[in-house]
């Protein structure tokens, strides 16, 4: 199979304080991953693409400050947001993939309440 | 401008009945092609996908997609639909990145 996971499932916090989300590639090395994030009832919206051991590139609108992604390992990648907001409150979802171009495989994503 | 479009934003069917999901998309040449679905407060399964070869796809759960070069179509079918299958349904398309279309929410009427 190709399992991703993520971690937290769901997480709350207060505004103000940064939350790291963990999206890692159980059974198979992801040298491709992405982060979406998902408004209720939308559709999944590219943030940001990452390959191992390089900087992120993120989609026109997203603050990389704001958003911050690194993927240090062929099987981890994160998303930090930091100084979070009620706004940056929704689904974030990511999914990897052995190569840019290869089938890409989600996670159950995470869902983030900020207070 | 590259996009991606599913007509319909939410269709019911009933137990039993046929099911055929647009999606239609709009590339510079053709993209890989995908749909996934998305059942409440989860993540995404793939379902099936298409990158050259046999313009109709087998996918699991039932599911076939074909692909129609002169429509700019890869419509989803399944010929009888479970109540399992009630879930929001997403059409994406990859040429160096993907992009989803805004989704199908499929209700299945017992």
């Amino acid at each position: 199979g190709a399992v991703v996971s993520q971690h937290p499932s769901w997480v709350i916090c207060k505004s103000g304080t940064s939350v790291k989300i963990e999206c890692r590639s159980l059974d198979f090395q992801a040298t491709t991953m992405f982060w979406y994030r998902q408004f209720p009832k939308q559709s999944l919206m590219l943030m940001a693409t990452s390959n191992e051991g390089s900087k992120a590139t993120y989609e026109q609108g997203v603050e990389k400050d704001k958003f911050l992604i690194n993927h240090a390992s062929l099987t981890l990648s994160t998303l930090t947001v930091t100084s979070a907001h009620p706004e940056d409150s929704s689904f974030y979802i990511c999914s990897a993939a052995r190569g840019p171009q290869e089938t890409q495989y989600f996670g159950p994503g995470t869902r983030l309440l900020v207070l | 401008a590259q996009s991606v479009t599913q007509p319909d934003i939410h269709i019911t069917v009933s137990e039993g009945a046929s099911l055929e999901l647009r999606c239609n998309y709009s590339y510079g040449a053709t993209p890989y092609l995908f749909w996934y679905v998305q059942s409440p407060g989860q993540g995404l399964q793939l379902l099936l996908k298409y990158f050259s070869g046999d313009t109709l796809v087998q996918g699991i759960k039932g599911f076939e997609a074909e692909f129609k070069r002169s429509q700019s179509s890869f419509n989803l079918r399944k010929p009888s639909v479970h109540w399992s299958d009630a879930a929001e349904y997403f059409c994406a398309v990859s040429n160096n990145d993907m992009r989803f279309g805004a989704g199908t929410r499929l209700t299945v009427k017992p």
